[in-house]
């Protein structure tokens, strides 16, 4: 199994800003990825992050509003820029795992813009 | 496209009640089936899976079988605890993605 950490846990920020997070895995991966769960919503997925090429976004979701860093292949950052109360969420990040399908899932970040 | 549909919680349990939580979805083939659970402050966790029809997935006293002919895949637990409070995912995957596919997800609550 994998360990993942985020940073940082939880965050209040102001609209108008960017908060980056960070995510990193105990064992090298080659795929990460960004998840966003908004409140009583369920998991949407932003962008899968691979090592040495750009990230692959889902449908909904720019790479200039969530850039993404994937330097090797235990860590990567997700960016949420030019925030607004709308992207009050939990940002969750997770990586593949042996069985298809299958994900680990780091702790989270909790954020509220303000 | 495929999708999961889960029933809406709160689900609100006196400890030692049995659980159910409806899980049915929509798939092209046959997809693998799981439950992630998500404790309060933490991230999602693989619970329990099952890859083809009439497999029994089991954990923690949890149990969920893949009904191909109904196309559910229902969570159970015969005596549930107040450490089981949490929020349970039902999740799909099929085809060549590596991603699945996530239900909206549903809290137990669990009085002692």
């Amino acid at each position: 199994s994998a360990v993942i950490s985020q940073k940082p846990s939880r965050d209040i920020c102001q609209r108008g800003t960017s908060l980056t997070i960070q995510c990193q895995v105990d064992s090298q991966v080659t795929m990460m990825f960004w998840y966003r769960q908004q409140p009583g919503q369920s998991l949407t997925l932003i962008a899968t992050a691979n090592q040495g090429s750009e990230a692959t976004y889902e449908s909904g979701f720019v790479i200039d509003k969530f850039p993404i860093s994937r330097p090797n292949l235990t860590f990567s950052t997700l960016t949420v820029s030019n925030m607004s109360p709308e992207d009050s969420s939990i940002y969750l990040c997770s990586v593949e795992t042996e069985g298809l399908y299958e994900q680990y899932f780091g702790p989270g970040t909790r954020l509220t813009v303000t | 496209g495929d999708s999961v549909t889960q029933m809406e919680g709160p689900v609100t349990l006196s400890e030692e009640a049995f659980l159910t939580i409806n899980c049915t979805y929509t798939a092209t083939g046959y997809p693998s089936l799981f439950w992630y659970v998500q404790y309060p402050g933490e991230g999602l966790q693989l619970l329990l899976k099952a890859t083809k029809a009439d497999d029994k997935g089991s954990n923690k006293g949890f149990e969920a079988t893949y009904r191909k002919e109904t196309t559910s895949f229902h969570l159970e637990k015969g005596s549930v605890q107040v450490s089981d409070s949490a929020v349970y995912f039902c999740a799909l995957g099929s085809g060549g993605s590596y991603i699945p596919t996530f239900g909206r997800g549903t809290s137990l609550i669990v009085h002692p």
